[in-house]
């Protein structure tokens, strides 16, 4: 019984692939989360989703889209993979606004 | 000057040792104040959260925050080789939507 749940856990693909990743949390929560980390750690956020309504849209480029079929679930697909794509993807949930949020196990993803 | 500044390390501590990490900020409206622990491989975990100034402790762990300086801490007391994680701070305005991460602190607590 995860909460926050994330597929694939590893992706290796080639440049200009497309891919998507799934996440799915069980936490009830109304808000849900696209975080990328890169090599040094740092946690960027990309988009947040409160019940299935986009609010936080980064400067991100648009390769990158969010989906949001209903509000348990936040997918990602990037189209044309590019080789600075290379991180590591977190999908989080928390209730609207609260401090608290729960990260999934994350999404490695290399682009060669 | 990136909103939220913190020493990404790393930190080599014997076991038993006491831990300050630190961050620092630039916006003033933060108010939510937040410390993740990422263990290698994983998805960071909430260890602690503050609003707005003072003091918060929970076991060995303790948050501190300075809001008339913009630099905020988290002390771990008796440390353990168990603590050897990435520790992120976090930090949000109230009513906002979107948390500003530290690039995060890797610690190394040796036995």
């Amino acid at each position: 019984d995860t909460a926050v749940s994330q597929t694939p856990k590893y992706l290796v693909t080639q440049m200009g692939n497309d891919k998507s990743i799934k996440c799915e949390q069980n936490l009830g929560h109304d808000t849900m989360y696209w975080y990328k980390q890169d090599s040094k750690k740092f946690l960027k956020i990309m988009f947040s989703y409160n019940n299935k309504e986009l609010i936080i849209n980064e400067t991100v480029p648009n390769r990158f889209s969010p989906k949001s079929p209903d509000k348990a679930h936040l997918n990602l697909h990037i189209n044309s993979l590019e080789l600075g794509d290379s991180a590591v993807y977190f999908c989080a949930s928390s209730q609207v606004r609260a401090s608290e949020a729960f990260f999934g196990q994350g999404t490695r993803l290399t682009v060669v | 000057q990136k909103e939220v500044e913190q020493d990404p390390g790393p930190l080599s501590v014997p076991e038993g040792a006491i831990v300050s990490l630190n961050c620092t900020y630039s916006n003033s409206a933060f108010q939510y104040f937040m410390w993740y622990r990422q263990y290698s491989r994983k998805g960071p975990e909430l260890l602690m959260y503050t609003y707005s100034s003072g003091n918060k402790e929970d076991g060995r762990f303790t948050a501190q925050v300075d809001k008339s300086s913009k630099y905020i801490s988290l002390f771990i007391r008796d440390s353990q080789p168990s603590d050897s994680a990435t520790y992120l701070c976090a930090m949000r305005e109230t009513g906002g939507f979107k948390t500003i991460f530290g690039a995060g602190t890797r610690l190394f607590v040796k036995a």
